[in-house]
């Protein structure tokens, strides 16, 4: 059974920084794609990151370049996101997902709250 | 960045009716490459739809997806109860967006 799970999520102060971690299980996670989308309370999906299965590239939504790295441990099954200068418009959960194009698996998220 | 435009905002239906939900991107999707997603209250979206008619694995034959170009639609044939909940479409033919869904509730 396919198992993806995210972890680290917590409520930290503007400008505060966080890494948020995501397992998988049941599935070769060194030969898959994944990604990272947000979805701030009562509102839509928003994609923020992806990393290629071997880690070589990596995309971010505009709203988080710069802000935001994607990082991955083939070893370890694990993809990880690094958020620092947070802000308020940050808060949301945050879900990894399985897929380099559509996302076929999405763990449960974990929930980032930036308020001070 | 292309952005999707999803109609109505809000549907409402009665359990055995059928659904058609509409997904419009501000250019054209020359791959192909959209999805459609649902979404129940507290848990993660569940793929329903890829590359524009392809159902995933396990998704019951109500839900087909149809469209090119900048117009895509997906259709439930008779709902459900277990159907009512959010519908995203997603492109991924250059970077990703999501549409802002398709909230279908019981009538």
């Amino acid at each position: 059974e396919v198992q993806l799970m995210e972890s680290g999520g917590t409520l930290v102060k503007p400008g505060g920084s966080l890494r948020l971690s995501c397992v998988g299980s049941g599935f070769s996670f060194s030969s898959s794609a994944m990604n990272w989308v947000r979805q701030a309370p009562g509102k839509g999906l928003e994609w923020v990151a992806s990393m290629t299965s071997s880690g070589t590239h990596e995309r971010y939504a505009d709203s988080v370049k710069g802000r935001f790295t994607i990082s991955r441990d083939n070893a370890e099954n694990s993809l990880y996101l690094q958020l620092t200068d947070l802000a308020t418009e940050d808060t949301a959960v945050y879900f990894c997902a399985r897929g380099g194009g559509s996302y076929s698996y999405w763990g449960q998220g974990t929930l980032v709250t930036v308020s001070s | 960045e292309i952005v999707l435009t999803q109609s109505p905002g809000t549907l409402s239906l009665s359990p055995g009716e059928r659904a058609t939900l509409s997904c419009r991107a501000s250019q054209s999707l020359i791959t192909g490459y959209l999805a459609w997603y649902q979404q129940k209250p507290g848990q993660a979206p569940r793929l329903l739809v890829y590359a524009a008619s392809t159902r995933a694995a396990g998704i019951s034959d109500r839900f087909s997806g149809s469209g090119s170009g900048t117009d895509f639609t997906l259709t439930i044939s008779r709902l459900e109860p277990e159907d009512f909940a959010v519908y995203y479409c997603q492109q991924y033919d250059t970077a990703v967006t999501f549409g802002p869904g398709t909230k279908l509730d019981i009538k």
